[in-house]
């Protein structure tokens, strides 16, 4: 299986700050097509998870666009320009290159 | 809007076989396009991707826990299933259903809203 690797497992960040999350995955994310599958969730609390970021950096309907993904091969980063209340719950990345898809362990991002 | 929820006990005794449904609402299970998939979290935890199917009936599992996983669709009813046998402690986990897309694998949207299940005598 890819093992998928985050840093920070949690983060306080004032209103207003940027945040950033690392992601790193045991094996290249890119396919034969060239097509990248890396995927971010937010699950704040009590909800399930939600989509936030497909394939790097596409972000998901309605999702704010303070939120930005990067990254290639096997890193990966998802950015928050200007952290707000709203943005606090658990983030997690996820590969879909290979099954089973494998999630990161979860970084919690709180409010200060 | 497509909308899934979870239904099934939230007690299930160890040995036994955990059974939990998911209904979709809002859209056809049979429409194509879109794969069926339980993923689960163990209290406190990170997200475990179970499997998945399609209308058509074709599955693939984690091979983690494939000898114990069955999912099943019912297109008559617009659900598909999950059976987890044999069920231990490390088997208590809050279970999601969500529908995820064959053109972009890895988009899993929507989620239900998930059901604890535990595994206790």
């Amino acid at each position: 299986d890819i093992v998928m690797t985050q840093t920070p497992l949690s983060l306080s960040v004032t209103p207003g700050q940027p945040a950033s999350i690392s992601c790193k995955s045991s094996q290249s994310l890119l396919h034969s097509d060239g097509k990248t599958y890396l995927y971010w969730y937010l699950q704040k609390p009590g909800q399930p998870p939600q989509l936030l970021i497909y394939e790097v950096s596409n972000r998901f309907s309605g999702v704010p666009d303070r939120f930005s993904g990067s990254g290639s091969g096997t890193d990966f980063t998802l950015k928050i320009s200007r952290v707000e209340a709203e943005d606090v719950g658990v983030y997690y990345c996820m590969q879909s290159i290979q099954l089973p898809y494998t999630f990161g362990q979860g970084t919690k991002l709180e409010i200060k | 809007q497509v909308q899934l929820q979870e239904s099934g006990p939230g007690l299930v005794k160890p040995s036994q076989t955990l059974s939990l449904t998911c209904t979709v609402s809002g859209g056809s299970i049979s429409s194509g396009g879109y794969y069926w998939s339980w993923i689960r979290q163990h209290p406190g935890k990170g997200l475990e991707w179970i499997g998945y199917i399609y209308y058509s009936g074709s599955t693939y599992y984690n091979p983690s826990l494939k000898s114990r996983v069955t999912i099943s669709v019912d297109t008559s009813k617009n659900q598909f299933s999950l059976k987890l046998s044999s069920v231990t402690a490390a088997d208590t986990a809050v279970y999601y259903c969500a529908r995820g897309s064959s053109s972009f694998p890895g988009w899993f949207d929507p989620w239900g809203q998930g059901t604890l299940v535990t595994v206790s005598s």
